[in-house]
Order: structure tokens, then sequence, then C-alpha cells
């Protein structure tokens, strides 16, 4: 079945660029997504590229997808506080369910 | 706007104790799905929705039920809580017809003693 990995934990100073790392096994996928959740909150789409685009930008936010090695990124430049969070990688195959990762928490000390 | 809403936002059960969990979105979504987030396993999809009068399972769906008879509104009923349903479950919905671009509810915290 499809499985999605991350790391757990990653902390960084402000102002540093953070790289979350995700590694998937559907190969159909249609979308793949970033959701990032602050405490206490539910999940909110940070951004999502289709598989057929190996780079998406928005803002301070980069997204990189390795198709062949089935690897995707998120890089957020001059991070900050406001950063501190979980996120989440997902997959979908236009199917009727996103296959969740475990989640990043990203730490963003000054 | 509000949404996908959800109540309550914490809950506390005894074993065997039933009770629902209520969503709504009031964006005319077709989609709409209920998920639990528990440690280190991300979230889990218990049942879907693809539109009213439509249900149907997903990996987890043991011990909950769901009816879709209007548009805005997908419940999820426990029968008979478990403590192994403590958990914090998300409503999410899609204005696609598949779980695309999911927008999600801020969660109910669920602990069953």
């Amino acid at each position: 079945g499809e499985d999605v990995e991350q790391s757990l934990f990653l902390s960084v100073r402000e102002g540093d660029s953070s790289v979350i790392n995700c590694t998937y096994t559907d190969s159909s996928s249609t979308y793949l997504y970033w959701y990032k959740q602050e405490p206490g909150a539910g999940l909110q789409l940070l951004t999502y590229i289709f598989s057929n685009m190996d780079m998406k930008q928005d803002q301070r936010l980069t997204v990189l997808l390795n198709k062949k090695d089935k690897h995707l990124s998120l890089r957020i430049a001059d991070t900050q506080t406001g950063d501190s969070a979980i996120y989440f990688c997902a997959e979908s195959g236009g199917g009727n369910k996103l296959t969740f990762g475990t989640g990043t928490q990203l730490k963003v000390e000054l | 706007n509000a949404g996908v809403t959800q109540t309550p936002k914490f809950q506390v059960l005894k074993t065997g104790q039933s009770m629902t969990l209520q969503c709504a979105q009031d964006m005319n979504h077709e989609y709409m799905s209920w998920y639990r987030q528990d440690p280190g396993m991300g979230l889990r999809l218990i049942h879907y929705s693809v539109g009213a009068g439509i249900t149907d399972q997903g990996e987890v769906p043991n011990g909950y039920n769901v009816s879709r008879s209007t548009t805005e509104d997908f419940p999820l009923r426990l029968l008979s809580a478990a403590p192994s349903q403590t958990s914090v479950y998300f409503c999410a919905s899609s204005y696609q017809i598949n779980a695309e671009k999911l927008f999600f509810g801020s969660g109910t915290q669920l602990s069953v003693l």
C-alpha cells in the first residue's frame, strides 16, 4: 500500500532556511501536498505540486519533487518564529483519500 | 465564510458510551471525510462521502458510523466508545469529487476513559 515517511523533528535558527523532506511510495500520485498544523488547530493546506512538475515556488516556499526517487521537499526561506508548527506531507492517487506522513515538527529558535 | 466547523472541541467519554461528532461545511463541497490523528501515525481515514446519500469506509472504520443526509453535514458516530478511540478527530472537505486539496476543521479532542 501507500506509505509516506518524514523525519520527526527539525530545529533551525530564525532567518535561516528550513528544508523538510518526505519520501513516498505511490507512483500514481496525482498531487503531492504540504499541510501545516499549528498547536491546537486543524491542518491548513500550505502548497501542493502536480506530479508532472519538478518545482513550484510560492513566496518563501519552494517545493521540489524528484519523481524518480519519490522524494518531495519543502524549503522555507528566511524562517520565522511563526513558521514553528508540524508540517505534513501527503500524497493522493486521485482517489478518495490522502495518505499522510507522520509529520515533521519544526522548531524555530531565536 | 465559516469553512469546516466541528463540534465539540473537547469531549471525555466513559468506555461503552456513545456519542456523535458533528461536522458542517458551508462551501457546498461534495466530498467530506473523517480522519483521526494519533501520535507517530499521521492521519488515518475513517470514513468518507462523495455526496449526499453516499458513504464509504476508509482504512480504520471499525467502531464508527457515518451518514450524509445533506451536502452540508457529515456526523461521525461512536457506537460504544473504547479507550483505543482516544484521539484527535478531523473532518475535511473538498470542492472536488475526491480527496484533493482538502479543507480541514479545527478538530475534536476525544478521551475515552
